[in-house]
């Protein structure tokens, strides 16, 4: 079946654009979390949305970051007025539930973003 | 500060070495331990997870780790490696009933035939 999609796979911006990052879960996975990865570092948790509760956005580094997760599928990145520490591949990923710690999170292709 | 910490950034094997990639943890309490595998080019995998229970948990293509909960450590280990175990592998943790899950920087393994 169909995995994690995840667009586009390779972003070049300019430094202080808004740039948008799109994320596909598996279909009837109610659990979403954005990752980031910047090289030679760990993924960084960002956020995390389950059904329809509000989204534990703890993981955020700043402001400029927000998501939107419509209609409890497709999830949107933002980040505005892009900076070059932005620089990373993000990484998207869904499990069937969230709320079991058992659950398998199933990580789509990812998005590498460069600001120049 | 709480952290995962891979103490390898880059491990070199011939095949049919051992490997034992070492993961180290500093969270308090009750935690679930996982270690994910990202080939060349493909998505990240789940390798195994730890939840409770047998310590030892036994993975796919032959990986076990061993959670030491004194130790705070999680070390993945394959007996005997192949030239297709070739790849990116990151270990993870995930605190008891909290969303966030911590990853280490990754231990990237190259083995050579």
């Amino acid at each position: 079946g169909a995995g994690v999609s995840q667009s586009p796979s390779n972003k070049v911006t300019e430094k202080g654009k808004d740039v948008e990052l799109r994320c596909d879960p598996i279909s009837g996975h109610t659990a979403l979390y954005w990752y980031r990865q910047s090289l030679g570092q760990g993924l960084e948790f960002l956020i995390y949305f389950q059904g329809n509760s509000a989204p534990d956005k703890s993981g955020l580094p700043s402001d400029r970051f927000s998501a939107e997760r419509t209609g409890g599928s497709v999830s949107t990145l933002t980040i505005q007025r892009t900076q070059q520490e932005d620089s990373a591949v993000y990484l998207c990923a869904s499990s069937t539930t969230g709320t079991e710690i058992s659950d398998t999170q199933y990580f789509g292709p990812g998005t590498r973003l460069t600001v120049l | 500060a709480q952290s995962v910490s891979q103490h390898n950034h880059h491990v070199i094997l011939s095949e049919a070495a051992s490997l034992e990639l070492g993961c180290n943890y500093s969270y308090g309490g009750t935690v679930n331990l996982f270690w994910y595998v990202q080939y060349p080019g493909q998505h990240l995998q789940l390798l195994l997870k730890y939840f409770s229970g047998d310590p030892l948990v036994k993975g796919i293509k032959g990986f076990e780790a061993e959670f030491i909960k004194s130790k705070f450590s999680f070390n993945l280990r394959k007996p005997s490696v192949q030239w297709s175990d070739t790849a990116e592998y990151f270990c993870a943790v995930n605190v008891h009933n909290n969303n966030d899950m911590r990853f280490g920087a990754g231990t990237r393994l190259t083995v050579k035939p």
